[in-house]
Parts: structure tokens; sequence; C-alpha cells
């Protein structure tokens, strides 16, 4: 069965430090990964897509990382900001269907 | 990339009425997906809607309580029917576009009293 596992469920940190998201798949045959952020009651925006071939996509202050090997990945946010806060959802494609697997998703809170 | 335009964002609904939430696409789309997000939890799919054809829906959704509208390639609807507060979730349009990359429309909040 393709599943997405997420942790922490959810995270608290103080503005301006850094924090890891980690995602566990099962999916297989493995298409491609991707990290989504959700506000709240908003819908989910791209932050990066990653494939079989790459290690490591960043965008901004956020890099992802990819183990396919360890079927892995994780999600550094760097120097978090206020605007930070949300929901981040890790989404794998593959497993025979086009169908993705969502994980349940972190719910990241920064204080300031 | 793909601009989806989704309304209502939100809406109040009374036990037993309908809704029906509209997506509409910047482009040409085969394939259409909508989502429920129920608090705390991540999104499920509820069916795809395939443009001509009737939507193939998820284990646990069916037709009579999810009527879908796929009248051409970049517009869609979905109806939430005689509704009770157990629907009350987040409901997404989700639209495949290329290289296999998913966009969201910004989500309809629905509660029901």
């Amino acid at each position: 069965k393709n599943q997405v596992e997420q942790s922490p469920q959810s995270l608290i940190i103080l503005e301006g430090k850094n924090c890891t998201l980690q995602c566990n798949y099962t999916v297989s045959p493995f298409s491609n990964l991707r990290w989504y952020k959700q506000d709240t009651g908003r819908g989910p925006v791209s932050l990066t897509i990653m494939t079989f071939s790459e290690n490591t996509k960043s965008n901004g202050r956020y890099t992802a990382t990819l183990d396919a090997d360890t079927k892995q990945s994780s999600l550094h946010i760097t120097a978090s900001q206020l605007s930070d806060s949300a929901s981040y959802i890790c989404v794998v494609s593959g497993g025979g269907s086009y169908i993705p697997t969502f994980g349940r998703g972190t719910s990241l809170i920064v204080h300031p | 990339s793909a601009v989806i335009s989704q309304k209502p964002s939100r809406d109040i609904c009374q036990r037993g009425t309908s809704l029906t939430i509209q997506c509409q696409v910047d482009s040409q789309v085969t394939m259409m997906f909508w989502y429920r997000q129920q608090p705390g939890q991540s999104l499920t799919l509820i069916a795809t809607a395939n443009q001509g054809s009737e939507a193939t829906y998820e284990s646990g959704f069916v037709i009579d309580k999810f009527p879908i509208s796929r009248p051409n390639l970049t517009f869609s609807t979905l109806t939430v029917s005689n509704m009770s507060p157990e629907d009350s979730s987040i409901y997404l349009c989700s639209v495949l576009g290329s290289n296999e990359k998913l966009f969201f429309g910004s989500g309809t909040q629905l509660s029901v009293l």
C-alpha cells in the first residue's frame, strides 16, 4: 500500500530559528516528490518538486532533500519567519497510479 | 503553470441544503480532481472529473452526495448535497499540469450548521 508518513505532526519554533521536517514514503515505483505549503483555510502551494535523480532542491529559504534509496525526504526551513506558520504537506507520485499520495502534513507555528 | 479560480472561498450553510463549488482553470487540462480536507487531516480524493464522461469516485464517495460536472476542459463544479455538519470541511479542486505538477485552487471552507 502506498503511504506517506510525516513527522513531527506539529512543531513550534521561535522566529529566526531553523527547522527540518521529515517525510518517509513507501510509494513504489517512485515518480516524484513534492512539498507544499498550506496556509490555514487555503489551498496548498507548491514549494519544490523532485524526481528520482535529484538529491537537493532549494526555493528561497526552503531546501528539500531526497534519498530515493531510503525513501526519505526532508524540508529544511532557514531563518524562519512568522509567515512560515502553515501546514507543510509531502506528496509522492508513483505507485502505478496517477493519483498522488498525500502525507498528513506537519503543522508549523513560528512564534515572535 | 495553471491558475485556478475557485469559488466560493467560504460559506456557512444550513443542514439539508446543497452547495455548488466552481473551479475555473486558465488553460485546458485533461485531469481535474476534487479533494476534501477535514480539520487536522490530509487531503482525501473525492473524485476525478473527466470531460465528456461521468466522474470517477473514490471509495466512500458517491455521485448522489457529490455530483460533479465537467462541461469542458477548463471548468468543473462539485455539489455537496443534503449537507450535514459532518460535511464541514475544506474542499479543493486540483489539476495535473505538465511535468506531473499538481496545482490547487484556493479552497472552499464549508461550515454546516
